[in-house]
């Protein structure tokens, strides 16, 4: 199974800031990578696939870049709303797998 | 308005079973692939398993943890998807969402249900 390491797993920040998390995967899944965003009670919601491709209707201020084994999420100036659980997951292989997530804090 | 409702979560004993609903709503059901996705509690995603397109025969696909306990299943009369949950273990515990995937080749789970609570405890 191919295992994707998120980092950080916890990250503090404030309002106005940008920030990135990394997502490493134990092997090649080319652009196969996707990034969601969950709020605490809340389902997950798509932000990101294919590496870099942004779902209809998020925010610009969100980015995904990365091939091969290492991707990144970024969110150029956090707003208030962007406080949440972020998990990668790659679907360029069976089984699929996701990130451990990382938990975006307010500082 | 696409939507994805799922139903029949419950608490059970281990090595019992269940059979989770999820109703398509909005589009149609046959053209896209359908996943289950649980999240135990306090804890990450975990992928469970998929029904491919009706261009993909149904095919299924499943996590190592669940394959040979767990059966996915759809009635494309009914705009159902099912999971079958068999030999449940205590680490299945879990909220189990359906989603459903972008259109073509395996990108991301675009619209998620509500999900559906199970609880295995003696």
């Amino acid at each position: 199974d191919i295992q994707l390491t998120q980092s950080p797993s916890f990250l503090s920040a404030s309002v106005g800031d940008r920030v990135t998390i990394t997502c490493r995967a134990s092997q090649d899944i080319s652009s196969s990578l996707a990034w969601y965003q969950q709020k605490p009670g809340k389902v997950p919601k798509l932000l990101i696939y294919a590496a870099s491709t942004l779902q209809s209707g998020v925010p610009s201020r969100f980015s995904g870049s990365g091939s091969g084994t290492e991707f990144t999420l970024t969110i150029s100036s956090l707003q208030p709303e962007d406080f949440a659980a972020y998990y990668c997951q790659q679907l360029n292989s069976y089984p699929i797998t996701f990130g451990q997530g990382t938990r975006l804090e307010i500082k | 308005e696409v939507q994805l409702v799922e139903s029949g979560g419950g608490l059970v004993q281990p090595g019992g079973s269940l059979r989770l609903s999820c109703v398509a709503s909005g589009f149609t059901f046959s053209d896209y692939s359908m996943d289950w996705v649980r999240q135990a509690p306090g804890k990450g995603l975990e992928w469970v398993g998929l029904s491919r397109s009706r261009v993909k025969s149904y095919t299924t696909e499943y996590a190592a943890s669940v394959k040979g306990r767990f059966i996915i299943s759809r009635d494309v009369s009914e705009n159902s998807l099912y999971l079958q949950l068999n030999d449940l273990k205590t680490e299945d515990t879990a909220v189990y969402y359906c989603a459903r995937d972008l259109v073509g080749t395996p990108r991301g789970h675009e619209i998620w249900g509500q999900g559906t609570m199970v609880t295995v405890s003696s």
